[in-house]
């Protein structure tokens, strides 16, 4: 069975701390990883796909890692607009995309 | 740029009523996904299509159905709703074979039913 799991479930970071959320993925015919942010009652907002271990890819303070069986979300010195939910999700090569999220990670920076 | 808008914003109906909602993906987008997350869940898979057609389904109850038009927006119907049919139901969309079909979501419609 597919499964997706986020870990921290919470995460409190002072201002400048720096961190890492992880997701652990168990699936059959991965084809893409995904990164979203999302904020309370809002959709989720896309950060990034990854396809293959060894891959990296940033944006301003993020930046995302893959393995075969894990990706990183490294948060490299926050703030605290930063603060929301982080959600991995793995896309499967079914022919047509559908989205496994794992529960995710709501980070929340203090000033 | 153009996002996925999807509407109403908010919506409260009473148990066994009827709701109607609408997704307009992004223009050029093929595919369309239909997501329910209730609170402090992740989002679940409920039915995409892709050009029009099915494409595939997740846990979509029998009472929920939806469709895709030739305009390529798409509305879920829901039917004799439930106490637990409350949640954020979001609306994606993406470009099959574009990079990696990465689904762009809209604000969503927060249903209550009461």
């Amino acid at each position: 069975e597919d499964q997706v799991t986020q870990s921290p479930e919470a995460l409190r970071l002072q201002e400048g701390e720096s961190s890492s959320l992880n997701c652990s993925y168990t699936v059959s015919g991965l084809r893409g990883l995904f990164w979203y942010r999302q904020d309370p009652g809002k959709g989720p907002e896309f950060l990034f796909t990854l396809y293959s271990a060894g891959e990296e890819k940033e944006k301003e303070r993020l930046k995302a890692t893959l393995t075969k069986k894990e990706s990183f979300l490294h948060i490299t010195a926050p703030k605290p607009e930063d603060s929301a939910t982080y959600l991995c999700a793995v896309g499967k090569d079914t022919g047509f995309q559908k989205l496994v999220f794992g529960t995710g990670t709501r980070l929340l920076v203090s000033p | 740029a153009a996002g996925v808008i999807q509407s109403p914003r908010h919506l409260i109906k009473e148990k066994r009523e009827t709701a109607t909602l609408k997704c307009y993906p992004i223009p050029r987008h093929d595919t369309v996904y239909w997501y329910q997350q209730g609170p402090g869940q992740d989002p679940q898979f409920l039915i995409s299509f892709y050009e029009k057609m099915q494409s595939d389904k997740g846990s979509i109850p029998d009472r929920f159905s939806a469709q895709q038009f030739s305009d390529y927006h798409s509305e879920l119907n829901m039917s004799s709703l439930e106490l637990g049919d409350s949640a954020l139901y979001f609306c994606a969309s993406s470009l099959r074979g574009q990079g990696g079909n990465e689904a762009f979501f809209g604000q969503g419609t927060r249903l209550t039913v009461v």
